[in-house]
């Protein structure tokens, strides 16, 4: 059974704390993803990965840091939290193919974070 | 600029009647894919229906199936026979090339209320 494992179900941490996010995926996927979820604007994209040690920006970077050292691992690190990250992120993966490729991504659990 | 556009925040639909959710796109990109995906109330994501830029017939997957109209840029997710259990957010997805992997990217959902 494919899986998508993430650190945390709920987090709670102060304003100015780092925080880490964990995400593990056991399906030896090239992709991996990580968005931010709020009522009203969907999946946001928050960065993404193709490769060990390669990310790339996505939609809303500001604020935040990835880091994927092993292929099934991907991190997201906010330096300092702000209470404007309260939020419900959520990992996904995917098989790297191609762009026309009918690859899905398969997402985690989510982790609901506030910050106070 | 919104790239996914779901312009239906919320659809009410009676049950054994078939809807439709509407989703509009934007690229530039001449080769992408597009996906649906179901988030039941439990949160978890799922997977239903793919579409690729230069598929000649529209996507079946089930009750699912995936209006289709290139010109437009429109790729409306059709539910025939709505069951209770269709009830849940419903996002529209959307992956393109990008200078390194593939960027996945989502609207803002529409979520369906199915009635008994």
């Amino acid at each position: 059974d494919v899986k998508v494992t993430q650190s945390s179900r709920y987090l709670v941490k102060r304003t100015g704390e780092k925080v880490f996010l964990e995400c593990v995926q056991d399906m030896d996927h090239e992709n991996m993803f990580w968005y931010r979820q709020d009522p009203g604007l969907g999946l946001r994209l928050i960065y993404f990965s193709y490769d060990v040690k390669m990310k790339e920006k996505g939609d809303i970077p500001e604020g935040y840091s990835v880091s994927r050292e092993k292929k099934e691992r991907f991190s997201l690190i906010l330096e300092s939290a702000s209470t404007n990250q309260t939020s419900m992120y959520l990992c996904a993966s995917s098989l790297l193919g191609t762009t026309l490729s009918g690859n899905e991504q398969f997402f985690g659990p989510g982790t609901r974070l506030t910050v106070l | 600029a919104q790239k996914i556009t779901q312009t239906q925040p919320g659809m009410f639909v009676q049950e054994k009647e078939a809807v439709t959710l509407d989703c509009t796109y934007d690229t530039s990109d001449p080769s992408y894919g597009l996906f649906w995906y179901k988030q039941p109330s439990s949160g978890e994501m799922i997977f239903l229906i793919y579409q690729g830029s230069y598929d000649q017939q529209n996507a079946t997957e089930g009750r699912y199936s995936l209006n289709f109209q290139k010109a437009r840029k429109s790729a409306n997710l059709v539910i025939s026979a709505s069951q209770l259990g269709d009830s849940a957010m419903y996002f529209c997805a959307m992956r393109e090339t990008n200078t390194g992997g593939f960027k996945t990217i989502f609207g803002a959902g529409t979520r369906l209320f199915v009635k008994a």
